[in-house]
């Protein structure tokens, strides 16, 4: 079975600064997905960014960036110019795809960050 | 991308009695799935809805306790049964489309047993 790990609970940055959120996952698995979700107080779950495994070029989406270091097995999400709209619960998830479509998620224990002026 | 609603939003539930949540997607999706999140926890998957037949429970979920149904590729509902204060949670739909591996949440409906 496949666990995520996401160390850090609670983070703080202030806006415009640049942060990283870690996330550590453990599969013996080739092919798969990794993907970040962004959970604001409405509790809207939002697909922020994702990650193919068999890609080595790290996905990015506007400010969001990921480094993604597969031998490591390590994801991490990195935010630039934060701004308070960022302020949420961010998800760590992996996916271990059925053909063609989209399988069950397992996520991670989130991160709570807080965007400050 | 689908979008996704459920309904109710929230509820307040006496113990013992059932509560039937709805999931609508407005376009045709492969898989459908309900994840629970307790209160300040991740997401845990309690089962994938398959269309026109039973849904495939996680370890932990019977379908006792949460039956499922998916008559279409766009509906599905989960029921949760004789309730206890434990399932006062946050229950939550979502699906994934044929050639794209990504999910979508619908906005969740929060559960209070008392």
């Amino acid at each position: 079975a496949q666990t995520v790990t996401q160390s850090q609970p609670e983070m703080s940055v202030q806006e415009a600064e640049t942060v990283t959120l870690s996330c550590t996952y453990d599969t013996s698995e080739s092919n798969y997905y990794l993907f970040w979700y962004k959970q604001p107080p409405s509790r809207q779950m939002i697909l922020v960014i994702r990650q193919e495994a068999y890609k080595q070029q790290n996905a990015t989406e506007n400010r969001f960036s990921v480094n993604f270091q597969k031998a490591a097995k390590s994801f991490s999400l990195k935010i630039s110019d934060s701004q308070l709209g960022d302020t949420a619960m961010y998800f760590c998830a992996f996916m271990k795809p059925l053909t063609g479509t989209a399988s069950k998620l397992t996520f991670g224990t989130g991160t709570r960050l807080q965007v400050t002026l | 991308s689908a979008v996704i609603s459920q309904k109710p939003s929230r509820d307040i539930c006496q113990r013992g009695t059932s509560l039937t949540i709805q999931c609508q997607v407005d376009s045709q999706v492969t898989m459908m799935f309900w994840y629970r999140q307790q209160p300040g926890q991740s997401l845990t998957l309690i089962a994938t809805a398959n269309q026109g037949s039973e849904a495939t429970y996680e370890s932990g979920f019977v379908i006792d306790k949460f039956p499922i149904s998916r008559p279409n590729l766009t509906f599905s509902t989960l029921t949760v049964s004789n309730m206890s204060p434990e399932d006062s949670s946050i229950y939550l739909c979502s699906a994934g489309t044929s050639g794209n591996y990504e999910q979508y949440f619908g906005p969740g409906t929060r559960l209070t047993v008392t």
